[in-house]
Formats: C-alpha cells, structure tokens, sequence
C-alpha cells in the first residue's frame, strides 16, 4: 500500500507553546487528509477533514482556533496546536485519501502518529 | 456523527483457535464502507479488512472474515487459527460516503498460547 508518514513521531512542549506536526503522503497525492485524536486506551476521534486548498472542516467540539490545520500542498497537511496545555497531551494521527484508488475505491492510508507531551 | 459500538472492551482466545468480535454501527446511508482495523502496541494502524455495503457477499481475507448484517447494522469480525502475532487492539470501523471514518471504542485481543 502508499505510504503516509508524520513528522514528528514524538514531541514533549512546554505549556503555552505552539506545536506543528506534519502528515505527509508520500508516494501519491492527497485530496483530502483526516486528522484524529487517539487518548490512552481509548478509541480515534476524528478532529477534522482537510481538503488541499481550502479551509478544513471540524468536527463538532474542536476548536478551530485551537487546532489549525493547513493542507497546503496535495502531498502535505499540517495540525498546529496553538498554546499547547496538559490536556492536550495526546496521539494524533493523520490519513490521506488516494483519489485514483490504486485499490478501486478511494483507499485511505493512516500515518504512524505523534505522540504530543505537554509539560 | 455516525456511531460505531463494540460491546467487548476485551477478549480472549487460545492459540489456534477462532474467536468473533462484535460490531454495530448507526447509519442512514445505504452506501458506505465498513473495516476492522488492527492497532498493535506500535499504534500503526493496520486494515485488516473491508467491506462494501452495497455486497451481499461477506468479505474475507485469508484467516479473517466477516458477517455483514446489512438490516441488523451489524458487522462482526472472525479470527480463524488465531496466532500469538494476532494480539492487538481491534477497532471496527464506519467510512462515511464523505470519506470520514468512525472508529468503535475498540477490543483488546489477548491470545493464549
């Protein structure tokens, strides 16, 4: 399968701060990139959908001027998370959607996730 | 929001042998797609398979099948020969026609050898 890859695997920030992670595709181009929010033990919820070019569209309950996101290319989509707190602490993961669908039928493709510290 | 429900936080099964895990999901779409993701302690998510809503036809993948209950909203996963490397979390999951998924809230899967 196409391989995504995120950057960085792992980050520890103080609080306040400002944290980029990077979801990049790297062997074909992405449309639409998802973000998610994985807690220990628990489930994946999606925060967004990013569409190449324009705004992405949150889910409800995720704050947008928290969480910024930015798919500025057809291979690359960033998460910002703006004035990190402890509770943001958490597994954040990407997936991109292949449109061509060298599967047929719009295969998605998960990164490996960072995991974000906030001290 | 579509929901995704897994009734078994954790299951068991010894080596060699077949378990089932469960799923059910909410939906007012007729045409969408359903997964079963394995997440082992790496955190890489894995596919493990997929099926189409608008098949009939259970989807299967060497070991692993699954029972598509259209009606009932159900799609449950079987392990056959279950193997030690089997050992993860499972996550049943909802793709919406918009792409987005849905996971469940997951099944940690302990095989006894």
């Amino acid at each position: 399968g196409a391989v995504v890859s995120q950057h960085p695997s792992w980050v520890i920030c103080k609080s306040g701060t400002s944290v980029k992670i990077e979801c990049r595709s790297l062997d074909f181009q992405a449309t639409t990139m998802f973000w998610y929010r994985q807690f220990p033990k628990q489930s994946l919820m999606l925060m967004a959908t990013s569409n190449e070019g324009s705004k992405a569209t949150y889910e409800q309950g995720v704050e947008k001027d928290k969480f910024l996101i930015n798919h500025a290319s057809l291979t690359l989509s960033t998460l910002t998370v703006t004035s990190a707190h402890p509770e943001d602490s958490s597994f954040y993961i990407c997936s991109a959607r292949e449109p061509s669908g060298r599967a047929g039928y719009n295969e998605q493709f998960f990164g490996p996730g960072t995991r974000l510290t906030v001290l | 929001a579509q929901t995704v429900t897994q009734s078994q936080p954790e299951m068991s099964v010894q080596e060699a042998e077949t378990v089932t895990l469960s799923c059910t999901y909410d939906t007012s779409e007729s045409d969408y797609y359903l997964f079963w993701y394995k997440q082992p302690p790496s955190r890489q998510m894995i596919l493990v398979i997929r099926q189409e809503a608008y098949k009939q036809q259970n989807a299967t993948e060497n070991r692993f099948s699954v029972n598509f209950q259209k009606a009932a909203k159900s799609f449950s996963l079987k392990i056959s020969d279950s193997q030690l490397g089997d050992a993860a979390m499972y996550f049943c999951a909802y793709r919406s026609p918009g792409n987005q998924f849905y996971f469940g809230t997951g099944t940690s899967l302990t095989v006894i050898p």
